[in-house]
């Protein structure tokens, strides 16, 4: 069975620096890896996905995310933070099968000190 | 871009009571919708998997009987929370695959009182 581990619960960092989420994930063939972000009661935001092809993905708003199989990582990262970054940020790997079907890590909430 | 409506997204409840939760596709067909389950500080957990016109899938540990999933066209899926328990409060989420591209609600807080 697919696994994500997001080993940071809680990261705060100053507006303006550079950030780097972690994410390992554990599947047996080619994952499809995602990046949600989740502002408090609010539903899920795609930043960026993985499927095949090149390994470092860009997505929305700044955000990029690389793909390294040999360490069975998709680390997300941005060079400069801003305050409205400040949520809860999701990892997500899809079956192959049924890709769309995501077991998610259990989120790594970003604080940003102005 | 391709939207999909969750309603209603806060509904409190008697202990009981069933709550229905409605999950529209607006501008694609999708084949496949997920519900998901999110307790506060915690991950989101697949629920089911349903596709239009047959039995929904459920994961292991989810109650069929309890959290009752309707297909019935390409735009709607619904998801019955029956006799809700306090213990079923959290915040439900839905998404809808179509067109290879995948889409989240906005999620429904259920609170049973």
């Amino acid at each position: 069975a697919q696994s994500v581990t997001q080993p940071d619960i809680h990261i705060t960092v100053s507006e303006g620096a550079s950030l780097e989420l972690r994410c390992n994930y554990s599947y047996g063939a080619t994952p499809y890896l995602f990046w949600y972000v989740q502002s408090p009661g609010q539903g899920l935001q795609l930043l960026l996905k993985y499927f095949s092809g090149d390994t470092l993905v860009q997505g929305i708003k700044g955000f990029e995310a690389e793909f390294k199989r040999s360490q069975s990582s998709f680390n997300l990262r941005k060079p400069s933070v801003h305050w409205s970054d400040a949520a809860e940020y999701f990892c997500a790997v899809g079956s192959g099968a049924g890709s769309y079907q995501l077991t998610f890590g259990k989120g790594t909430k970003l604080s940003v000190i102005p | 871009g391709a939207v999909v409506s969750q309603h209603p997204s806060r509904v409190i409840c008697k202990s009981g009571t069933s709550v229905k939760i409605e999950c529209r596709s607006l501008d694609f067909q999708a084949t496949t919708m997920f519900w998901y389950r999110q307790f506060p500080k915690q991950s989101l957990m697949l629920m089911a998997t349903s596709n239009e016109g047959s039995k929904a899938t459920y994961e292991q540990g989810v109650e069929k009987d309890k959290f009752l999933i309707n297909h019935a066209s390409l735009t709607l899926s619904t998801l019955t929370v029956t006799s809700a328990h306090p213990e079923d409060s959290s915040f439900y989420i839905c998404s809808a695959n179509g067109n290879e591209k995948l889409f989240f609600g906005s999620g429904t807080q259920l609170s049973v009182l």
